[in-house]
């Protein structure tokens, strides 16, 4: 138990779906991230927050939406993905933003998507 | 881009050896952490060396930091069937707020 829980584990979806992954952490932290995880791949981060205001957009496609209503839970807003967008999605927080702090990051256990 | 490469990135080795693992860095930075992540799984941080740090210990792992070389390894002592995972290593640049990760070294222990 690292104190981030993502929700659903598993997600299934069709290319014309619309669905959301869910991201809540008991840390008490300030920032909350989402990285994508391909096979083989270095973690890509796509979006950050800190103190509820999005910092970072590394250039995700529109089709990924990120929100955040308050500094302990964070979305990602899926539509219309592609087969390519299959991978773990790893919703992570720390103290604060910056990692010259020496800021830890904890990540959640992730959500498989598959995209079909 | 990425930052910090793992090597090798695999190994596999017999319960009770020692596993080591590098990390070759391009830029200056201001940290460097390790992270496990067990199949399927999230990451968990294990460890951070900061820039001025040479070594650093934690229970059975121990992480060096060479700048000069830009490099770092991370040696598990004793190794369990429990050790078997993918390890990472992010650096912190000082230009840069964010974590550079690598693509991870898989390490298999044999029973």
């Amino acid at each position: 138990e690292t104190g981030v829980t993502q929700t659903p584990r598993h997600l299934v979806m069709g290319m014309t779906n619309k669905k959301s992954l869910k991201c809540e952490q008991h840390l008490g932290h300030n920032a909350m991230y989402w990285y994508k995880q391909s096979a083989k791949k270095p973690l890509e981060l796509m979006f950050v927050y800190n103190f509820k205001e999005q910092t970072e957009n590394n250039s995700v496609p529109s089709r990924f939406s990120p929100e955040c209503p308050n500094s302990s839970h964070l979305f990602l807003h899926l539509h219309t993905l592609q087969p390519e967008d299959s991978a773990l999605y790893l919703c992570a927080s720390s103290q604060d933003f910056g990692a010259r702090g020496g800021n830890t990051i904890y990540f959640g256990e992730g959500s498989w998507l598959t995209v079909v | 881009s990425q930052q910090g490469e793992e090597d090798p990135q695999a190994l596999s080795i017999q319960e009770g050896e020692n596993a080591t693992m590098n990390c070759s860095y391009k830029t200056s930075i201001n940290n460097l952490q390790w992270y496990r992540q067990n199949s399927g799984r999230g990451l968990v941080h294990l460890i951070l060396i900061r820039s001025n740090e040479r070594e650093k210990h934690s229970g059975r792992l121990r992480v060096t930091l060479d700048t000069s070389k830009k490099s770092s390894s991370l040696l598990i002592t004793a190794s369990r069937a429990a050790d078997t995972a993918s390890y990472f290593c992010a650096t912190a640049a000082d230009s840069n707020y964010q974590l550079i990760w690598g693509a991870g070294t898989k390490l298999i222990i044999k029973p």
